[in-house]
């Protein structure tokens, strides 16, 4: 247990809906990061969350959202779904700049 | 750019080898480096990480070497196991910046 935790770990769903994926960063991290892992791709930047702020984007979609709430846990909404939005989606937290990401296990999420 | 790119997509080594993955990053300012290992099913795994002020570092069985005049990160892994067989990221990092993953490259022991 990394101490990062994501739920749901599998999600199926039809494309056109909205979901929300959730995250509990290690114990004292303050620092939220989402990443997105497609079939034999690496691990794509969407959005940075800092203690309830945010702090940086990546390639994150329109149709997809985030937050961080005062108790540092997140959530990433993705709306409109389509089929190329299946993929493995990480919430990771770190305890500051320049260290290391601890990531949760994921939330695998089909679109059929 | 920025990007962070990995030499070979797979390796095969015969367990009790050694095993060097390769890694190479476009960004002199670049400050902080780190592998992870993401087994099956899994998130990735911190294994080893290394400040630009340092050009090598030792952990448990894992060795990473910077050499920051032609912008390149190894990870050395000694006496590999058949647990050792997973996928091998390096990401990059600038103070304040999102690290950045490149590919990956899968290693895979051979028994």
């Amino acid at each position: 247990d990394s101490g990062v935790t994501q739920t749901p770990k599998h999600l199926i769903t039809a494309t056109g809906q909205r979901v929300t994926l959730r995250c509990s960063p290690r114990s004292g991290d303050l620092s939220v990061y989402w990443y997105q892992q497609s079939l034999d791709q690496g691990l794509q930047f969407l959005i940075q969350y800092y203690n309830g702020e945010e702090r940086a984007k990546g390639n994150i979609l329109e149709r997809f959202s985030a937050q961080q709430f005062p108790d540092l846990h997140s959530e990433l909404n993705l709306s409109s779904l389509e089929l190329g939005d299946s993929a493995l989606y990480f919430c990771a937290s770190s305890s500051g700049p320049n260290y290391g990401y601890t990531f949760g296990s994921g939330t695998r999420l089909t679109v059929v | 750019g920025e990007s962070v790119g990995l030499h070979l997509p797979t390796l095969s080594v015969q367990e009790g080898d050694n095993s060097i993955i390769n890694c190479a990053y476009s960004n002199s300012a670049s400050d902080y480096f780190i592998w992870y290992k993401q087994e099956s099913g899994k998130g990735p795994q911190f294994i080893i990480d290394i400040r630009s002020n340092m050009d090598k570092r030792q952990g448990q069985r894992v060795t990473v070497l910077l050499n920051k005049t032609v912008k390149h990160l190894s990870l050395q892994i000694a006496a590999t196991q058949p647990g050792d067989s997973a996928v091998y990221f390096c990401a990059e990092n600038k103070r304040n910046t999102p690290l950045v993953f490149g590919k990956g490259t899968r290693l895979s022991v051979i028994a």
